[in-house]
């Protein structure tokens, strides 16, 4: 079956660096995806990585190992609207050629001034 | 573009009663998700239509569940009978196509239901 792992929450002050990390098992991977939900809104797409190696946009990073099944967000300044959760999610390949997505169970980021 | 747009925003309703939950997808996407966002179980994927066609609906939890893409511009996501359990945020999101580099899925707002 296919399953991710994350922690439920994690806790830092404003200015610092945070890293969300999320393990994953899954037949026919393709490519890892990070999204941000805040408390009463709808999931909004982060990053995509389907590569190792680590892509950055603007204060966020996501990196990839493929061979580990392990990837990160890491999150640099952070600012209190940064509180909220962060989902990684997988796509795999199931029989018949379509590619499903899976969501892990959220990391509940909180920062503090 | 609006965006997905989702109807109702908030659904209260009684045990046995039928609700019907409606997505209209970003223009020019041609796949389309129904999730279930719940604290037990998370964000569940409950179906994903490409080009109208359902394509995996092995998250439908059961036959009370159902969902139609009649055109490309409009969804539904049906329960009947709806039970308490059923209490939940339902989302639909869009995204370009079902390739993975067509990754990015864009989500509606969400249609928060409680079932009494």
């Amino acid at each position: 079956g296919q399953s991710l792992e994350q922690p439920s929450e994690v806790t830092a002050v404003e200015g610092a660096i945070v890293q969300i990390n999320c393990t994953y098992q899954t037949s026919g991977f393709y490519g890892l995806s990070w999204y941000q939900q805040h408390d009463g809104g709808a999931p909004t797409f982060l990053s995509y990585n389907a590569l190792d190696g680590l892509e950055e946009t603007g204060r966020f990073s996501s990196f990839l190992s493929r061979s580990d099944s392990y990837g990160y967000l890491l999150l640099q300044e952070l600012q209190m609207k940064d509180s909220a959760s962060y989902f990684c999610a997988v796509r795999f390949s199931r029989a018949g050629g379509s590619y499903i997505p899976t969501f892990g169970r959220g990391t509940s980021l909180i920062v503090h001034p | 573009d609006a965006g997905v747009i989702q109807s109702p925003r908030h659904e209260v309703t009684e045990m046995g009663q039928e609700v019907t939950l409606r997505c209209k997808p970003i223009s020019g996407h041609n796949s389309l998700f129904w999730y279930r966002q719940t604290m037990m179980r998370g964000l569940e994927l409950l179906i994903y239509f490409n080009n109208n066609v359902p394509i995996d609906d092995s998250g439908m939890p059961e036959d009370r569940f159902s969902a139609k893409m009649p055109n490309a511009s409009f969804s539904t996501l049906k329960i009947q009978p709806s039970e308490p359990r059923d209490s939940a945020v339902y989302f639909c999101a869009s995204s370009l196509g079902p390739m993975v580099q067509e990754n990015e899925q864009f989500f509606g707002p969400g249609t928060r239901l409680t079932v009494l």
